[in-house]
């Protein structure tokens, strides 16, 4: 079936650090990727979102390339702040289910 | 500012009783998600449902758990009898399939904010 997997958290980072999230996935046909974002206290938001291979997403400095042929679609931003400390989830479409696949989310902390 | 809504944002109710969660769809969504989210867990679809009919609630305990669409406006998730175990945060999302469109799978969703939910 359709899954997505995350690299294990928690993250913590400097401000002003590079940051990677590790996302792949396993998914038949052609799913669209989505990267969401929790803030504490709060849901899910969209960060970005890819709907076919070589296809980037970007968003408050966040990018996220989908690259079909190593099932892939990392996370990254040039330089993190305190305000990006938050859970990452990426997910992918079932387009048989008609839902979206969650992966177990990755919680990254950024210090000052 | 087109927001989902969910009340009550916070809950604490006894072992036994009866729990009814609400959530307001964004005005013209097709599609509404119940999830619950664990520290242990993590996110896990509950339920969901197209046009006010369920598509699926294979993630759902089916002997205390059940969820509505009264109407387009209004979807409910109720637990009956509450248990510990059922503590957590749900979340209600909301989204738009378009029919006619190669990808028919549910695109971006919008999360409401939770109803934080403790069982003593």
């Amino acid at each position: 079936g359709n899954s997505v997997t995350q690299m294990e958290g928690p993250v913590t980072l400097s401000e002003e650090a590079f940051l990677t999230i590790n996302c792949t996935y396993t998914a038949t046909g052609y799913p669209s990727l989505f990267w969401y974002v929790q803030y504490p206290g709060e849901g899910l938001q969209l960060l970005l979102k890819a709907t076919k291979a070589d296809d980037k997403g970007s968003n408050k400095g966040f990018e996220a390339t989908y690259r079909k042929e190593t099932t892939s679609f990392h996370l990254e931003k040039g330089s993190v702040q305190v305000s990006d400390s938050a859970v990452y989830f990426c997910a992918l479409s079932d387009q048989g289910a008609q839902k979206l696949v969650f992966g177990q989310g990755t919680r990254l902390t950024i210090n000052p | 500012d087109a927001r989902v809504t969910q009340t009550p944002r916070h809950k604490v109710t006894e072992m036994g009783q009866e729990v009814t969660m609400r959530c307001q769809p964004i005005l013209g969504h097709n599609t509404v998600f119940w999830y619950r989210q664990t520290m242990m867990q993590g996110l896990e679809l509950l339920a969901y449902f197209r046009n006010r009919a369920p598509l699926d609630d294979s993630g759902m305990p089916k002997d205390r758990f059940s969820a509505e669409m009264p109407d387009a406006t209004l979807a409910t998730l109720k637990i009956q009898p509450s248990e510990p175990r059922d503590s957590a945060v749900y979340f209600c999302a909301s989204g738009l399939v378009l029919w006619g469109r190669l990808d028919l799978s549910a695109e971006t969703q919008y999360f409401g904010p939770g109803t934080r939910l403790l069982v003593l």
